[in-house]
C-alpha cells in the first residue's frame, strides 16, 4: 500500500482565496483524521471521521474551515477565505481498529 | 486542555549515548504512544503500550509508563545520527482521537 497520500505537497496562495487540500486514506481504513501543526501551537487535532462520518469538528477553528468525505478513499479540508494565520502543515492520517494512526506527508500551507 | 507535556523540548546527545524523554498527562487513558516526526515528514508510529502494561520494548526503544504518576518515558538506547527527529507522546482517552504532547527535539552528534 502506497500509506496515505495527500496533495498538494505545497501551497501558497494570497489570502482571500479559496484552498483546498485532499487526502486519500490508506484502502481499509476506516477513520481519518486532518491536523495542523505550527511552531506555536503544536500539532492540533482538526475534525476527525468515522465510516466517512464526520465525529468531531472541534477543533476547527472557524467557519471558513470545512471537510468533507464524500466516500471511504478520500476525503477534503477547505478553507474559504484563507488568512495568513492559517499558514501552517496540514496533515491527513488514518487508523483501523488499532488506535495506530498512520499519517501522509503533509501540506505546507503559505498564505500571503 | 489536555495535551500531554513532554520534557526535554530539546536534547543533544553524542552518538552511542542514551536518550531519555519523558511525557506527562492530565487524565486516566486506554493507551499511551509514541511517535517519531524527521524534519519535513509525517509522524510516524513507534511503540504503543497499554493502560495496563508498565514497560515495554521494540528493539533500542524501551517505554515505560506509571499511571500513578500520569507519566511515560522513552529510552532509546546506542543512539544513531540517524536517530535524529522529533518524538511525540499520543495519548489515547478511551475515544476514537489522540492528543499529542508538545514533541522533544533530539539532535544525535555522530
Amino acid at each position: 500500500d502506497a500509506g496515505v497520500i495527500q496533495s498538494p505537497r505545497h501551497e501558497v496562495t494570497e489570502m482571500g482565496q479559496e484552498v483546498t487540500l485532499r487526502c486519500k486514506p490508506i484502502s481499509g481504513h476506516n477513520s481519518l483524521f486532518w491536523y495542523r501543526q505550527t511552531m506555536m501551537r503544536g500539532l492540533e487535532l482538526l475534525i476527525y471521521f468515522n465510516n466517512n462520518v464526520p465525529i468531531d469538528d472541534s477543533g476547527m477553528p472557524e467557519d471558513r474551515f470545512s471537510a468533507k468525505m464524500p466516500n471511504a478513499s478520500f476525503s477534503t479540508l477547505k478553507i474559504q477565505p484563507s488568512e495568513p494565520r492559517d499558514s501552517a502543515v496540514y496533515f491527513c492520517a488514518s487508523s483501523f481498529g488499532d488506535d495506530i494512526q498512520y499519517f501522509g506527508a503533509g501540506t505546507r500551507l503559505s498564505v500571503l | 486542555s489536555q495535551q500531554g507535556e513532554e520534557d526535554p523540548q530539546a536534547l543533544s546527545i553524542q552518538e552511542g549515548e542514551n536518550a531519555t524523554m519523558n511525557c506527562s498527562y492530565k487524565t486516566s487513558i486506554n493507551n499511551l504512544q509514541w511517535y517519531r516526526q524527521n524534519s519535513g515528514r509525517g509522524l510516524v508510529h513507534l511503540i504503543l503500550i497499554r493502560s495496563n502494561e508498565r514497560e515495554k520494548h521494540s528493539g533500542r526503544l524501551r517505554v515505560t509508563l506509571d499511571t500513578s504518576k500520569k507519566s511515560s518515558s522513552l529510552l532509546i538506547t546506542a543512539s544513531r545520527a540517524a536517530d535524529t527527529a522529533s518524538y511525540f507522546c499520543a495519548t489515547d482517552h478511551n475515544t476514537d482521537k489522540l492528543i499529542f504532547g508538545t514533541g522533544t527535539r533530539l539532535q544525535v552528534f555522530p
